[in-house]
């Protein structure tokens, strides 16, 4: 079975400090994407890569960046943190070898800035 | 460009009995593909099922199936025979071709009672 492995479940954090949410595949999917989740909102993309090195926004990137060195490891990152980033993050990754693929998705981190 | 809406923020079912989930979308595209994902409190999103707008025939799968009506750009979840394990939340997704990037709708919280 694929996995996407989040580093945190459950993270604190205080306003304006950087923040690395971290996450790994290991089925060698070339897409990684960073979603965010709140009530009522559903998720929305934050970025996405589809290969190493590579990386697109999505529809609300301000505020975070991401890495994506190796190609298992898509990281988000937040520069400087703000109350209005508590939220749950999601990360998923699929393979665009196969059509109509699915996302897998991690369990995901749900951040509190404080 | 695209929306999904769930205009369902909650519903309930009782064990054994079928309930609807609604979903419509807006895309100017012919072709593209649809989702339903579903969140248990676990937090892990785990794909019900897919349909791509090419295929007429709605797609089922076990005690999940939809009716996907193109015109109207409807794509509602049907659970047949609910299981206490149902309980979850519903996420509908639109996917255009040749793009890996969902475009989640807003959720529908199921409870299930016994």
């Amino acid at each position: 079975d694929v996995k996407v492995t989040q580093s945190s479940r459950y993270l604190v954090k205080r306003t304006g400090e950087k923040v690395f949410l971290e996450c790994v595949q290991d089925m060698d999917h070339e897409n990684m994407f960073w979603y965010r989740q709140d009530p009522g909102l559903g998720l929305r993309l934050i970025y996405f890569s589809y290969d190493v090195k590579m990386k697109e926004k999505g529809d609300i990137p301000e505020g975070y960046s991401v890495s994506r060195e190796k190609k298992e490891r898509f990281s988000l990152i937040l520069e400087s943190a703000s109350t209005n980033q508590t939220s749950m993050y999601l990360c998923a990754s699929s393979s665009y070898r196969v059509a109509n693929e699915k996302l897998f998705f991690g369990s995901g981190t749900q951040l509190s800035v404080l | 460009a695209q929306t999904v809406t769930q205009s369902q923020p909650e519903m309930s079912v009782q064990e054994a009995e079928t309930v609807t989930l609604s979903c419509t979308y807006d895309t100017s595209e012919s072709d593209y593909y649809l989702f339903w994902y579903k969140q248990p409190p676990s937090r892990q999103m785990i794909l019900v099922i897919r349909q791509e707008a090419y295929k007429q025939q709605n797609a089922t799968e076990n005690r999940f199936s939809v009716n996907f009506q193109k015109a109207a750009k409807s794509f509602s979840l049907k659970i047949s025979d609910s299981q206490l394990g149902d309980a979850a939340m519903y996420f509908c997704a639109y996917r255009m071709p040749n793009t890996d990037k969902l475009i989640f709708g807003t959720g529908t919280r199921l409870q299930v009672f016994p």
